[in-house]
C-alpha cells in the first residue's frame, strides 16, 4: 500500500509564474489536507477537502491560491502568480473517513523555490 | 483558538543520554488529540507518538514516551538511549476530535544527537 504520494518533489518557478503542487492519498483514503512550511516554522493548515468538496479553506491566502480534489485523479494545490513570499513547503496528508482511525498520513512534500 | 508552544528552538544530548522536548497548548476543548512528529533532513513527517487526550495512562513508543499533564496542558516527549538517527526536528501537534484532521503545529525544536 504506497504512502501519500507529492510530485514534484521539487519545483522551482519564477515570479510571476503557476506553480501546480500535486497529491495522490493512500490507498482507500478520501480526505485531503494541505500544509504549508515556510522555513524555520512549523507545518501551517492551509485547506481540507474531500472528493469534489472543499470543507474548510480557513487558512488558504484569498488571492492567487486555489485546491481541488476531483472525483478522479490526485488532488491539486495551485498558486497563480507566484511571488518570493511563496516560497516553502507544502505538504499534503490525507485520511480515511473520521472514526476509522486519529491519525493523517503525511507525504514527502513539495519545495517550491520562487526566483 | 487553540495555539501550540514549543519554547526550546534547539537542544542537543549525548549519544544514549535521556533528553526531554517541551511542549504547552492552550485549547477549551476537552476531548483531543496530541501528537509528537519527527521531521529529519528529509522532510517527510513521521509520527512518533500519540496521546488521546480522555486517557489519563501516558503513552508509550519503544524509547519514545510522553508526560501528558491535562490540567496545565503541557505534553513534553522523553527519548530514551538516544541515537544517532534521532536527530531531526520535533513537532509538537494538536488535533481536536471535531471530525477533521485539521491539526495545529508548534514551531519545533531541532535535536542533534552527538556522537
Amino acid at each position: 500500500n504506497a504512502g501519500v504520494m507529492q510530485n514534484p518533489r521539487h519545483l522551482v518557478r519564477r515570479r510571476g509564474q503557476e506553480a501546480r503542487l500535486r497529491c495522490s492519498p493512500m490507498k482507500g483514503h478520501s480526505h485531503v489536507y494541505w500544509y504549508r512550511q515556510l522555513p524555520e516554522e512549523g507545518l501551517k493548515f492551509m485547506v481540507y477537502l474531500q472528493k469534489e468538496n472543499i470543507i474548510d479553506e480557513s487558512g488558504m491566502p484569498k488571492e492567487r491560491f486555489s485546491a481541488e480534489f476531483p472525483k478522479e485523479g490526485p488532488s491539486i494545490l495551485r498558486i497563480q502568480q507566484v511571488v518570493r513570499g511563496d516560497s516553502a513547503a507544502y505538504f499534503c496528508a490525507s485520511s480515511p473517513p473520521k472514526g476509522m482511525n486519529t491519525e493523517a498520513f503525511f507525504g514527502q512534500g513539495t519545495r517550491l523555490t520562487v526566483v | 483558538a487553540q495555539t501550540v508552544t514549543q519554547s526550546q528552538p534547539e537542544m542537543s544530548v549525548q549519544e544514549a543520554e535521556t533528553v526531554t522536548l517541551s511542549c504547552t497548548y492552550d485549547t477549551s476543548e476537552n476531548n483531543y488529540y496530541l501528537f509528537w512528529y519527527k521531521q529529519p533532513p528529509s522532510r517527510q513527517m513521521i509520527l512518533v507518538i500519540r496521546q488521546e487526550a480522555y486517557k489519563q495512562q501516558n503513552a508509550t513508543e519503544n524509547r519514545f514516551s510522553v508526560n501528558f499533564q491535562k490540567a496545565a496542558k503541557s505534553f513534553s516527549l522523553k527519548i530514551s538511549d538516544s541515537q544517532l538517527g534521532d536527530t531531526a526536528m520535533y513537532f509538537c501537534a494538536f488535533g481536536a476530535d471535531s471530525g477533521t484532521y485539521k491539526y495545529i503545529f508548534g514551531t519545533g525544536t531541532r535535536l542533534k544527537v552527538l556522537a
